[in-house]
């Protein structure tokens, strides 16, 4: 069965990087996946699509801040140079068919 | 620019049905998938259902088999959802969504509750 599996909290500080991890389940680490983010009282924004080779592609006005990366059937997204409206939740999602992570919540402090 | 716009969500009872639309602009309607994903008050998103651009190949999630039905309307850049026999679990902003969702509606808000 095709699972994501996140951390359900995050933090760090102003200024510094964060890297989030969003994990397949066994059988299933070739899979591309998308990030997208939630601030607080908003609906989702499509982040980036991230393959399992690290290449990925983000959405319309994404910042340079926000990369994605792949190792084995671990995706991350690495968001640097932390503003305070970072602070969301980041949930990662792919098609097989359609599986939402739980969701990280990231605080910035 | 793309733009989902939701609407027909709202307040039933129990056992109640409700549809809800989803109007598309901005890019070429036919040539995508599209999606139903919900989020209830403080948790996580759920994906409900989804249907092939032609409308030939549909998924529902187990949760709503049976009581929901997806629909679209190329020829009006509309998306569907029939929601019957309602639960109170249903309660959730329902959100629609392009493709393997690259892009995100509004949302609207669906309250199942006497």
């Amino acid at each position: 069965q095709l699972v994501l599996t996140q951390s359900p909290s995050a933090s760090a500080s102003l200024g510094a990087s964060v890297k989030l991890t969003c994990t397949l389940s066994s059988g299933h680490s070739s899979y591309a996946i998308a990030w997208h983010q939630q601030q607080p009282e908003k609906g989702p924004r499509y982040l980036m699509k991230l393959n399992s080779d690290g290449s990925h592609s983000k959405g319309d006005g994404i910042p340079d801040r926000f990369s994605g990366s792949s190792s084995g059937a671990e995706r991350y997204l690495t968001i640097s140079s932390l503003q305070s409206e970072d602070e969301a939740d980041y949930y990662c999602q792919t098609w097989g068919p359609g599986v939402f992570g739980g969701g990280t919540k990231l605080t910035v402090l | 620019q793309v733009q989902l716009v939701e609407s027909g969500g709202g307040l039933v009872k129990p056992g109640g049905s409700l549809r809800l639309s989803c109007a598309a602009s901005g890019f070429t309607f036919s040539d995508y998938y599209m999606s139903w994903i919900r989020q209830a008050p403080g948790k996580g998103l759920e994906w409900v259902s989804y249907i092939s651009s032609s409308g030939s190949t549909i998924y529902y999630a187990d949760s709503v088999k049976g009581r929901f039905t997806i629909s679209r309307d190329n020829a009006k850049n509309s998306l569907y959802l029939q929601m019957n026999s309602l639960r109170a679990e249903d309660t959730a902003v329902y959100y629609c969504a392009r493709g393997k969702i690259d892009y995100w509606g509004q949302g609207t808000l669906v309250t199942v509750s006497s």
